[in-house]
């Protein structure tokens, strides 16, 4: 099956500065990588999401990256703030028949420093 | 649009005791998932439905997780009888239609097992 790989576990940084959170992925089936946000006792969110046919997709201050030759993917969030502060989850997925199966990293626990 | 809906938003049981858990999704959605998130790690799929069809159950405990979806629309997840590492966040999410991709997660059953 596919085993996803996310580094760092935990992220300090500075108001204003970027932060960067990079994942691994290992079937190259994979097409589909949504990134999620789950605050303290919160459910996850969706926060950005890209397809294996796009390399880069942008949302204001979040953006992330897909590399599929080194099956890695990045998010991106510049100009960070405190409320940016949650643990973040990327995930693969692949469609099998009419549906999709997902899985997870171990989650960045983002911490921004007013 | 009403989101995906669970309870209770938290449970205390002794080991060898049982519990169940519900969880309404979002109208019309068609496959619904259970995740278990270990506090500090990412969701882990334990069942995936569409519809009221089991679509995956690969990592599902069997001999004491139990899960269905009778109707196609809510479900339940039951553990009988509960251990100690049993103690986790039970997610329910849901995604719309048939090959969509992105899903949507409920609150969440913060469940503790002493």
């Amino acid at each position: 099956g596919e085993n996803v790989e996310q580094h760092p576990s935990t992220l300090s940084v500075q108001e204003g500065d970027s932060a960067v959170i990079k994942c691994t992925y290992s079937d190259s089936a994979s097409n589909y990588f949504p990134w999620y946000k789950q605050e303290l006792g919160k459910r996850p969110q969706l926060i950005i999401d890209i397809r294996s046919n796009v390399g880069e997709k942008k949302d204001q201050r979040i953006a992330v990256t897909l590399n599929k030759t080194a099956k890695h993917f990045s998010l991106h969030i510049t100009e960070t703030q405190p409320e940016d502060s949650a643990v973040y989850f990327c995930a693969a997925s692949k469609g099998l028949g009419n549906f999709n199966k997902f899985y997870f990293g171990s989650g960045t626990k983002l911490n921004v420093k007013p | 649009e009403a989101g995906v809906a669970q309870s209770p938003r938290y449970k205390i049981i002794e080991k060898r005791q049982s519990v169940a858990f519900w969880c309404n999704p979002i109208s019309g959605h068609a496959t619904l998932y259970w995740y278990q998130q270990i506090l500090g790690q990412g969701p882990k799929l334990l069942i995936q439905f569409q519809n009221n069809g089991v679509v995956d159950d690969s990592q599902l405990p069997k001999d004491r997780f139990s899960a269905e979806r009778l109707k196609g629309v809510d479900s339940t997840l039951k553990i009988q009888p509960a251990k100690l590492e049993d103690s986790a966040v039970y997610l329910c999410a849901s995604s719309p239609q048939l090959g969509t991709d992105t899903q949507y997660f409920g609150p969440g059953t913060r469940l503790t097992v002493l």
